[in-house]
């Protein structure tokens, strides 16, 4: 079993739609979690950072994390069009060690 | 220009040949990573470097080496290079002094083994 585990789906919505993407994780030492984006041919980017459990609202993105169930989503509110690449969700046990266990990434496609 | 600049961006090559994929930083960072991109497995660590005399291997380090030229530099080589290394390849830097443990990526470099 994987550390971490993610549905690569694809995920295809419409325009304005709320999105739920989600990972689940099995090791409890895992305190910092984060979604990067990656657009097609590109390197992925940091869109959201959180540690430990809770919300974090950035825009039309909130992450949460829920460390008793293993299980952090990110949702995105009103989809566009631009939003539409891979995310990918990562984690780690220690914030300065920068070992991160990442999923395998759910492509998105919002269309007009 | 890219923060991250990692050199070729594509590459097609045979079986038993020596390859070498080149990353430079203009960040500043101390700690530069290379991973491993396949699809429905996502990014895994191949090697990671914390200063130019610290060299540690990540979770598939088989098959591959690497060096540290300068602190801005960190290559990546395929000694033989065999088809199941047929990935993309990223390099990515990280600043020690951040709590967030952020990973700032370059473009990737796709390469395809016959």
């Amino acid at each position: 079993q994987k550390e971490v585990e993610q549905d690569p789906g694809p995920l295809s919505v419409p325009e304005g739609a709320i999105v739920s993407l989600n990972c689940t994780y099995s090791n409890s030492a895992f305190q910092y979690f984060m979604w990067y984006r990656q657009y097609s041919r590109k390197g992925p980017e940091l869109l959201m950072y959180t540690y430990s459990s809770g919300n974090k609202e950035d825009g039309r993105f909130t992450a949460q994390v829920d460390k008793s169930s293993k299980y952090i989503s990110l949702f995105i509110r009103d989809s566009q069009p631009s939003d539409s690449a891979t995310y990918l969700c990562a984690m780690s046990s220690s914030g300065g060690y920068n070992k991160l266990i990442f999923g395998a990434g759910t492509r998105l496609a919002v269309h007009p | 220009d890219a923060d991250v600049t990692q050199t070729p961006r594509n590459r097609i090559t045979k079986t038993g040949k020596r390859i070498m994929l080149e990353c430079s930083q203009t960040k500043g960072h101390d700690r530069m990573y290379w991973y491993r991109q396949d699809p429905g497995l996502g990014l895994r660590l191949i090697y990671y470097s914390f200063d130019v005399k610290d060299i540690n291997k990540g979770e598939i380090s088989d098959g591959y080496s690497v060096s540290r030229q300068a602190q801005a530099k960190f290559s990546l080589s395929l000694e033989s290079a065999i088809p199941n290394q047929t990935a993309l390849y990223f390099c990515a830097t990280s600043d020690a002094r951040g709590r967030s443990g952020e990973l700032f990526f370059g473009e990737g470099s796709r390469l395809t083994v016959l």
